[in-house]
């Protein structure tokens, strides 16, 4: 199947500091891509629709200003945790899919803990 | 507002077994229902349904959807302590290409 890759994979950063998390299609090229996020014991949450040369779409509840996507190529959306708190400490997972199917790869993860 | 909703949200069982998730959904502009399978991190693509009563198997998995009572099975014959992990069900409302997930069911497999 398709590869997505997620880089890095664990992240330690100190409170107040700014992460950023990139995540690449490798074989294929995807114009949409998507930011999870997933609590212990808890179910992927969506947080936005990253969208190759546009805004992302951000979901009810995740701020915009707070969580920067950026998605310049078919092959590499970013997430940027700016000013990152405790609360911010997560699971963080891209996927992206092949044509308009919604079969989706996922990236191996970024476990974020903030200090 | 859509959801999709698993259970049992945990299960033990030992090996040999066979076991059923099952999971329920309702969402606007249904396009397909998904199920996952997540060991540590990244979740992997187990089966996509888009039809009723069309069951999809591979090995000793295997999954069925109906559309008119919303929901769908997932089986898992014959159980092994590989099979442990979290299986997560989710739908794709529409086709912006993203999905709703359930909560999850945690299977614990036990030799």
């Amino acid at each position: 199947g398709a590869v997505v890759s997620q880089h890095p994979s664990w992240v330690i950063c100190k409170s107040g500091t700014s992460v950023k998390i990139e995540c690449r299609s490798l074989d294929f090229q995807a114009t949409t891509m998507f930011w999870y996020r997933q609590f212990p014991k808890q179910s992927l949450m969506l947080m936005a629709t990253s969208n190759e040369g546009s805004k992302a779409t951000y979901e009810q509840g995740v701020e915009k200003d707070k969580f920067l996507i950026n998605h310049a190529s078919l092959t590499l959306s970013t997430l940027t945790v700016t000013s990152a708190h405790p609360e911010d400490s997560s699971f963080y997972i891209c996927s992206a899919g092949q044509g308009s199917g919604e079969k989706l790869f996922f990236g191996s993860g970024t476990q974020l803990s903030v200090l | 507002e859509d959801k999709v909703v698993q259970s049992p949200l945990s299960l033990v069982v030992h090996e040999g077994d066979t076991v059923t998730l099952n999971c329920s959904y309702e969402v606007t502009n249904f396009r397909s229902l998904l199920w996952y399978k997540q060991e540590k991190k990244a979740p992997t693509f187990l089966f996509m349904l888009t039809s009723s009563g069309i069951e999809k198997k591979s090995g000793r998995l295997s999954s069925i959807l109906d559309k008119k009572e919303l929901f769908s099975i997932l089986n898992i014959t014959a159980t092994q302590t590989g099979d442990s992990a979290v299986y997560l069900c989710a739908v794709a409302p529409g086709n912006t290409g993203k999905l709703i997930f359930g909560q999850g069911t945690t299977l614990q497999v036990k030799p």
